[in-house]
């Protein structure tokens, strides 16, 4: 039971270019929600994070929208950069309080290549 | 400096023999966490820890065990009844369950069974 889910395996951009990579969960005990960037043999490193009391968190070149609604959260990269070219992870994180507090639930991950 | 550290970065073991894995965290972080990444998957937890002399498991814990004897280390042993052990195994380290925080990963450790 995938509770996090990256539906696109891959995605490729050009230089200067969005991208906008996608996540959806289903457990509407998720109220903290953060994206992490991976190179390969590397371990993640932490880019963007949101709480479900926002709808939008910016940092520079990137921001990760948060649709409570839909169960969807994004992240948007502009302009893209090759060096962008990496795995991004979604993970969420349970409500404060509740018996899984601190339990950080990934998704499967979707590599973004970005051409020069 | 602060951070996780994994060691080590490549292990090579024969099938049916347990291995010990090493994770230390020099950044006074009450929780820690043990994740395994397969090619095309996600990060999958297998045991985490929110507090000394204390620890859970996660989705996938079954042929692995964990201890919690000090706040800086969380050591994950892949025992002979973990059936496909060969992986990547990350550490992680948080301020844990009193706030939202981001987790810091260690460079992981590539597990390699023969």
């Amino acid at each position: 039971d995938q509770q996090v889910k990256q539906n696109s395996p891959s995605l490729s951009v050009q230089e200067g270019r969005i991208s906008i990579l996608n996540c959806d969960y289903t457990n509407s005990m998720f109220d903290y929600f953060l994206w992490y960037k991976k190179y390969p043999a590397e371990g993640p490193t932490f880019l963007i994070s949101i709480s479900s009391i926002k709808d939008k968190n910016e940092d520079g070149r990137f921001t990760v929208f948060l649709n409570k609604s839909a169960k969807h959260l994004s992240l948007h990269i502009v302009p893209s950069q090759p060096g962008d070219s990496a795995v991004y992870f979604c993970a969420a994180s349970p409500r404060l309080g509740s018996s899984n507090t601190g339990k950080l639930i990934f998704g499967q991950g979707t590599t973004l290549q970005v051409k020069p | 400096d602060g951070g996780i550290t994994q060691s080590p970065k490549y292990l090579f073991r024969k099938e049916g023999q347990n291995v010990t894995l090493s994770c230390e965290q020099n950044l006074n972080h009450d929780a820690m966490y043990w994740y395994r990444q397969d090619p095309g998957q996600g990060l999958r937890l297998i045991y985490y820890s929110q507090i000394v002399n204390d620890f859970q498991k996660g989705d996938i814990a079954e042929g692995y065990s964990v201890s919690r004897e000090k706040k800086e280390s969380f050591p994950l042993t892949v025992t002979s009844a973990q059936k496909n052990p060969t992986a990547f195994y990350l550490c992680a380290s948080s301020w844990g369950t009193a706030v939202n925080t981001e987790a810091f990963f260690g460079q992981g450790t590539r597990l390699t069974v023969v």
